[in-house]
């Protein structure tokens, strides 16, 4: 299994600004996903981070939005940009390996916005 | 797209055995998963289910029937551990699609 580290666990941000998470696995993933969890909700699929190209976003979610970069098998990041209230929630990474694409999921970063 | 339900919230006695229904409606399936979410923490690796059937692993058993798009987790022997959130997941392609969760709590 893949252990999978995120920074900052947590951030309080001003409306307006932009925060980047970085996710790092402790192993080379073929998969490494981003999702939105919100209070008390199911995860949601923001996109796919490809190495070395562009990440491929889910119906929703857009690149101006949440730019993201995968420079390598092991390291992605994920910016909220021009953030506002309603993006304050929990982003979560995930890397996935093996036939099944199993997703071994990060612990989280809690936003808030003010 | 991809419809995913769950009950949201079940109770359950310790000891006693639950069993958690996923339903889907899916473009493309490539296998079901079911993760366990503890309040505050990542989801955690429970099942994996790609053929139809039961697979189980201690405790905890999970079936999938692809005609029907069904599936459960049946959980045996509660435990107070097993208080959490229970998400079943649906492959497309190399993507996971989760349901809604279903908050398990477990009482004495």
């Amino acid at each position: 299994s893949a252990v999978i580290s995120q920074k900052p666990s947590r951030d309080i941000c001003q409306r307006g600004t932009s925060l980047t998470i970085q996710c790092q696995v402790d192993s080379q993933v073929t998969m490494m996903f981003w999702y939105r969890q919100q209070p008390g909700q199911s995860l949601t699929l923001i996109a796919t981070a490809n190495q070395g190209s562009e990440a491929t976003y889910e119906s929703g979610f857009v690149i101006d939005k949440f730019p993201i970069s995968r420079p390598n098998l092991t390291f992605s990041t994920l910016t909220v940009s021009n953030l506002s209230p309603e993006d304050s929630s929990i982003y979560l990474c995930s890397g996935g390996q093996g036939a099944s694409l199993e997703q071994y999921f990060g612990p989280g970063t809690r936003l808030t916005v003010t | 797209g991809q419809n995913i339900d769950q009950p949201t919230e079940m109770t359950a006695t310790e000891g006693a055995i639950v069993q958690i229904n996923c339903t889907y409606q899916t473009s493309g399936f490539n296998g079901l998963f079911w993760y366990q979410q503890h309040a505050g923490e990542a989801p955690t690796f429970l099942s994996y289910n790609v053929l139809d059937g039961l697979e189980e692993k201690g405790r905890f058993s999970s079936f999938l029937s692809r005609s029907k798009g069904y599936s459960y987790l049946l959980l045996k022997e509660l435990q107070m551990k097993d208080s959490a959130s229970y998400l079943c997941a649906v492959r497309r392609a190399n993507n996971l699609f989760f349901g809604t969760g279903t908050r398990l709590t477990v009482i004495p």
